[in-house]
């Protein structure tokens, strides 16, 4: 079956400007996770979801950035006024619930955002 | 709060022999600990992953790990190197329930392979 899936792969824009990374989860898994990974460093978590609602905000740095998930399925991560500091690769992972600490997260390929 | 520690950022073996890349946590609670692999680009991949249920763990592509509480040590091996297990390869670990639910990752090693 199909994977997590990730678009745009590359996003370059400019500083100040908003962007929009999307995410299609696999179909079925309920929890829905974001995690930023800058250059030379592992992945860092951002939000996750568990159906439609939040779970669990606290990686979000400041609130330039906000996460949905209107219908549980696609998650849509969004940054107001973006600063070079955003540029890294934004990746997203799904699992079968967020219940089960042991239950596998799949991750996307990520999408590279550049900030000019 | 949970944590792990990846020391050296980069290792270089050659091919056919041991591999070696070490973890070592921090955590709280009775801890889950996982091993992914995130090739050139391409996603992360689950390697492996420590449940409680025995503590030496086997994974794909021939990799192990076993958890060592009195070290607080997730080291994961491989009897043999390959040319294609050269990547990035990141220890994570995670909580419980609820708002431990999240993956905390160590900063990753390198692993190149020499001929």
């Amino acid at each position: 079956g199909a994977g997590v899936s990730q678009t745009p792969s590359n996003k370059v824009t400019e500083k100040g400007k908003y962007v929009e990374l999307r995410c299609d989860p696999i179909s079925g898994h309920t929890a829905l996770y974001w995690y930023r990974q800058s250059l030379g460093q592992g992945p860092e978590f951002l939000i996750y979801f568990q159906g439609t609602g939040a779970a669990d905000d606290s990686g979000l740095p400041n609130d330039r950035f906000f996460a949905v998930r209107p219908e549980g399925s696609v998650s849509t991560l969004k940054i107001q006024r973006t600063e070079r500091g955003d540029s890294a690769v934004y990746l997203c992972a799904s699992s079968r619930t967020a219940g089960a600490p042991y239950n596998e997260q799949f991750f996307g390929p990520g999408t590279r955002l550049t900030v000019l | 709060a949970q944590s792990v520690t990846q020391l050296g950022s980069h290792v270089s073996v050659s091919e056919g022999a041991l591999v070696l890349l070490r973890c070592n946590y921090s955590s709280s609670v009775p801890p889950y600990l996982f091993w992914y692999v995130q090739y050139p680009n391409q996603g992360l991949q689950l390697l492996l992953k420590y449940t409680s249920a025995a503590t030496l763990v086997k994974g794909i592509n021939g990799f192990e790990a076993e958890f060592k509480k009195s070290e607080t040590s997730f080291h994961l091996t491989k009897p043999s190197a390959h040319m294609s297990d050269a990547a990035e390869y990141f220890c994570a670990v995670r909580g419980a329930t609820g708002a431990n639910s999240k993956l905390t990752f160590g900063k990753g090693i390198t692993l190149s392979v020499r001929p």
